[in-house]
């Protein structure tokens, strides 16, 4: 079961929109609307931002939206923030009832 | 709201084993599919397994197949995972975490814990 691919870095300035992109598989991905993506800032646990593709949890700010389109979802920060600079994971549900991560990609808030 | 509470770092050497337990609270304990999550030095977040702490069915991601045990103590509402024959490359912090029925996100993490293997 490889790692979902997303790119290493993303960066933008503070008021900006940012994309961060998670490619899978007809596995994964591309079989189940249930991806999930998650915030990470150094020496913490990682925080759910959006579940099942696009819905955000109780408490997650608007500026955070998600969307998927085959076997690619998408996570779009817009009106980027300091705060907002972290690592960002895609998860997905997948065959055989197993989950899997993205490789990750490191936001920096220029 | 479930919370998610781990136990403390562990130093072990090279070929031997380590548990890690995560007791849970704020929700009905055997209605919990609890995943255990590593991530090594500066490396991304990967899958290991989970477990369905109503009824003990457990499923392991290939790579840990063999070398990974995950169990549940339902009178301690505690979960625990035990990864074997451990190696350097097996440095890293684990997280338990739950996931939420039919959406399947992982909606509360516990605190990580460390597990350092060095001779």
């Amino acid at each position: 079961q490889s790692a979902l691919t997303q790119p290493a870095s993303v960066s933008g300035s503070p008021g900006q929109s940012i994309t961060i992109s998670c490619t899978g598989t007809s596995s994964d991905v591309g079989s189940y609307n249930l991806v999930s993506w998650y915030q990470q800032h150094p020496g913490k646990a990682p925080k759910l931002m959006i579940y099942e593709g696009s819905k955000r949890p109780s408490g997650i700010s608007n500026r955070f939206s998600g969307s998927k389109s085959g076997n690619t979802a998408s996570l779009t920060i817009s009106g980027l923030q300091d705060e907002d600079e972290a690592d960002y994971y895609c998860c997905s549900y997948a065959e055989s009832s197993t989950w899997v991560f993205g490789g990750g990609t490191k936001l920096t808030v220029l | 709201q479930v919370q998610l509470v781990q136990s403390g770092a562990e130093v072990k050497k090279p070929g031997a084993s380590v548990k890690v337990s995560c007791q849970a609270s704020g929700y009905t304990f055997t209605y919990l599919t609890i995943h255990w999550v590593r991530q090594a030095p500066g490396q991304r977040l990967e899958w290991m397994g989970w477990i369905n702490t109503g009824n003990g069915i457990t499923k392991y991601s290939q790579k840990f197949q063999g070398r990974l045990t995950i169990s549940r103590d339902t009178s301690a509402s505690t979960v625990y995972m035990e990864l074997s024959s451990l190696r350097s490359e097996d440095t890293a912090i684990f997280y338990c975490a739950r996931s939420v029925g039919a959406t399947k996100e992982l909606a509360s993490w516990g605190q990580g814990t460390l597990v350092t293997v060095s001779s």
